[in-house]
């Protein structure tokens, strides 16, 4: 079974440009999140969907971050216009619903990041 | 709001030798989450509890839920287990990240 997939795994930007980050959660996994790891910092959470719906998005730093989830499959965020300070590694995690697995349903399964530089 | 307190935040150990990695936090919770993030980024799940002890290969958790607090244990270690292991809580407001503990084991 495929883990959770990120791309691109790197990316260098300038500042005020765009910048679209992709996440493939494992199939048939209703949840998934996004996260960001700032340098020295701790692991921040960003925003929550469930299905193609927003369940939480009180992370989402302001409104140059946007996220979607057409069809509740793959998600995507993006940065527009990026700034210095959204430098970092986003993180995409997925997991099932616990309503329906239990405590298992708990249990998120993180891709490998995209580390975003902004220069 | 969960405080999540890590310890050490450093942790440089010889191989072999036996590791302990602490987490605390300060509300009650559902589930305690240790992953562990290599050098190069990618983050894995090594355990998710909610009371006892969990045991993969050298790897042992623990959780004291009355006490607020969490253990990581690596038996026998090895330069391969050198990574960031990061404990997150899950409460009412999903999960709460440590700032992780970086670990070296030198051969």
């Amino acid at each position: 079974e495929a883990g959770v997939t990120q791309f691109p795994s790197h990316s260098v930007i300038e500042k005020g440009q765009t910048v679209t980050l992709r996440c493939d959660p494992i199939s048939g996994h209703d949840n998934l999140y996004w996260y960001r790891r700032v340098m020295g910092k701790e692991i921040k959470f960003l925003l929550h969907f469930v299905k193609e719906s927003k369940q939480d998005e009180s992370g989402m730093p302001n409104n140059r971050f946007l996220a979607e989830r057409t069809g509740g499959t793959y998600s995507t965020l993006k940065v527009q216009p990026a700034e210095l300070e959204d430098s970092g590694v986003y993180f995409c995690a997925s997991s099932q619903d616990p309503s329906s697995t239990g405590l298992k349903g708990y249990e998120q399964y993180f891709g490998p990041g995209t580390r975003l530089t902004v220069t | 709001k969960n405080e999540v307190e890590q310890s050490p935040q450093n942790l440089t150990a010889q191989e072999g030798e036996f590791i302990t990695i602490n987490c605390s936090y300060s509300v009650g919770i559902s589930a305690l989450h240790w992953l562990q993030q290599h050098p190069g980024g990618g983050i894995v799940s090594l355990f998710m509890l909610s009371s006892g002890k969990k045991k993969h290969g050298r790897l042992i958790a623990t959780i004291n839920i009355q006490e607020k607090h969490s253990s990581l244990h690596i038996t026998a270690s090895h330069p391969r287990d050198s990574a960031v292991y990061i404990c997150a809580v899950r409460g009412a407001d999903g999960l709460t990240f440590g700032k992780g503990t970086h670990l070296i084991i030198q051969p």
